[in-house]
């Protein structure tokens, strides 16, 4: 099946600071989309984004499906961005259903 | 907004026991998902449904079934719960790709 593999693992910035999320997939994909689960386990979607860039306030995502990968850019962090964020894609196994599978996630800590 | 609402927020239960984790949403979306999530290993899929009565697995089904009776009401059952079962339990609902998350169940089997 399809792996999904997310850089870096853990991430710590000082609040302000700017910084860029990876996420790189194996196979081709129908559906890919970045969540944030805050610190009470609260998963919240973030960006449905199979391709192009988006942007919503102070983050911003770019997908490059010919190329495998998305980042998720964080700028300007605010301690209410720490948490883990997740990159899934649909697993493209046919039928109605998009089944996404999840990467490993990157836990940020931002700092005061 | 769509809610996705699971019944405990925290459970313990007995190696043995039949356990069963309830998820409801409120908008109507064909598709439900039941997820695990655990240290270092990210949420895994372990049953979906994209109707009612209809059900398929996941990557991890092993040891657990699935009811899908109504539409709104997708429930996870553990046959016989086992200490490798403790884990965060998370539900989800979609409809045209967009998912919604319930606030999950942390699940400690002793």
């Amino acid at each position: 099946g399809i792996q999904v593999e997310q850089s870096p693992p853990d991430l710590i910035l000082q609040e302000g600071a700017n910084s860029t999320l990876r996420c790189n997939f194996s196979d081709s994909v129908n559906n890919l989309q970045w969540f944030h689960q805050n610190p009470w386990g609260q998963l919240i979607n973030l960006f449905y984004i199979p391709s192009g860039t988006k942007q919503n306030g102070r983050l911003s995502a770019t997908t490059v499906a010919t190329e495998r990968y998305s980042l998720l850019y964080i700028s300007s962090s605010q301690t209410t961005d720490s948490g883990v964020y997740f990159c899934a894609v649909d697993g493209n196994y046919g039928g109605a259903t998009n089944k996404l599978i999840f990467g490993t996630g990157t836990l940020l800590a931002v700092q005061p | 907004d769509v809610k996705v609402t699971q019944s405990s927020r925290y459970l313990v239960k007995r190696t043995g026991e039949k356990v069963f984790l309830e998820c409801v949403q409120d908008m109507d979306h064909e598709n439900m998902f039941w997820y695990r999530q655990d240290p270092g290993l990210g949420l895994r899929l372990i049953y979906f449904s994209y109707d009612v009565k209809m059900k398929e697995k996941g990557d991890i089904p092993e040891g657990y079934s699935v009811s899908r009776e109504k539409k709104e009401r997708f429930s996870l059952i553990l046959e016989s719960a086992s200490t490798n079962q403790t884990s965060m339990y998370l539900c989800a609902s979609s409809r045209l790709g967009g998912y919604t998350f319930g606030s999950g169940t942390r699940l400690t089997v002793v």
